[in-house]
């Protein structure tokens, strides 16, 4: 069971709004930035977002993120075929000695 | 352009050992973190270890403490982590990731293509 809790699947038609749900703890996202990851089929994670909402160079604007309290959350506008894949949320945990965590991840299907 | 190619992944019997490197190129790598993250066949993400630029501040799992050990060779921009007393449960593709300055708190902004170890008799 992942620390933090992304829902199993999403969907969406070309062209809508897909938003993808991370909650944590007071712990987690609670005291620390979120950071997204994409992983499309049999390729390596690639960063998404960090620090709640930053986008690194080269990431469509049609990609944002947000935090509020201990929950955190991807919008994905104007979805296209190719932002099927994998989407994990992920933060740094000041339990135990600090860890990092991820969620298990939320595979997004465009119908 | 940030290159991270991990190595020495393999099929290794339960209680056995392995050792996985990572080269790196393309930024300055005695700067920054650098963690290990697996993935279970058909899983989701899991943290393993992070170390700090100098070796000071290190971190592992829970699932992993006491048996892996990571480490870094800055002479030689590599990262490495020994694997001990492997278990099944151990089975995943190992990713090399560049962390930020410090080891917590970080995101990984490059990966490696991973290194597949499989645990089995």
């Amino acid at each position: 069971q992942s620390v933090l809790t992304q829902p199993p699947s999403a969907s969406g038609t070309p062209g809508q709004r897909v938003t993808i749900s991370c909650s944590g703890s007071s712990s987690n996202i609670g005291s620390n930035t979120v950071n997204w990851y994409q992983q499309l089929p049999g390729t390596a994670p690639k960063l998404l977002i960090y620090s709640n909402n930053q986008r690194p160079s080269g990431v469509p604007d049609r990609f944002s993120g947000s935090k509020s309290g201990t929950s955190a959350s991807l919008a994905i506008s104007g979805l296209q075929s190719e932002d099927e894949a994998d989407y994990y949320c992920a933060a740094w945990d000041d339990s135990l000695n600090g860890r990092g965590v991820f969620g298990g991840g939320t595979k997004l299907t465009v119908l | 352009e940030v290159q991270l190619v991990e190595s020495g992944g393999g099929l290794v019997q339960p209680g056995r050992s392995l050792r996985l490197s990572c080269a790196a190129s393309g930024f300055t790598f005695d700067d920054y973190a650098m963690h290990w993250v697996r993935q279970a066949p058909g899983k989701g993400l899991e943290w393993v270890s992070g170390i700090s630029w100098n070796s000071g501040s290190i971190g592992y799992a829970d699932s992993v403490k006491g048996r892996f050990t990571i480490s870094r060779d800055n002479a030689k921009n590599s990262l490495y982590l020994q694997m001990n007393s492997l278990r099944a449960e151990d089975t995943a593709l190992y990713y090399c990731a560049k962390g930020g300055i410090a080891v917590a708190g970080t995101h990984f902004d490059y990966w490696g293509q991973g290194t597949l170890v499989t645990v089995s008799s």
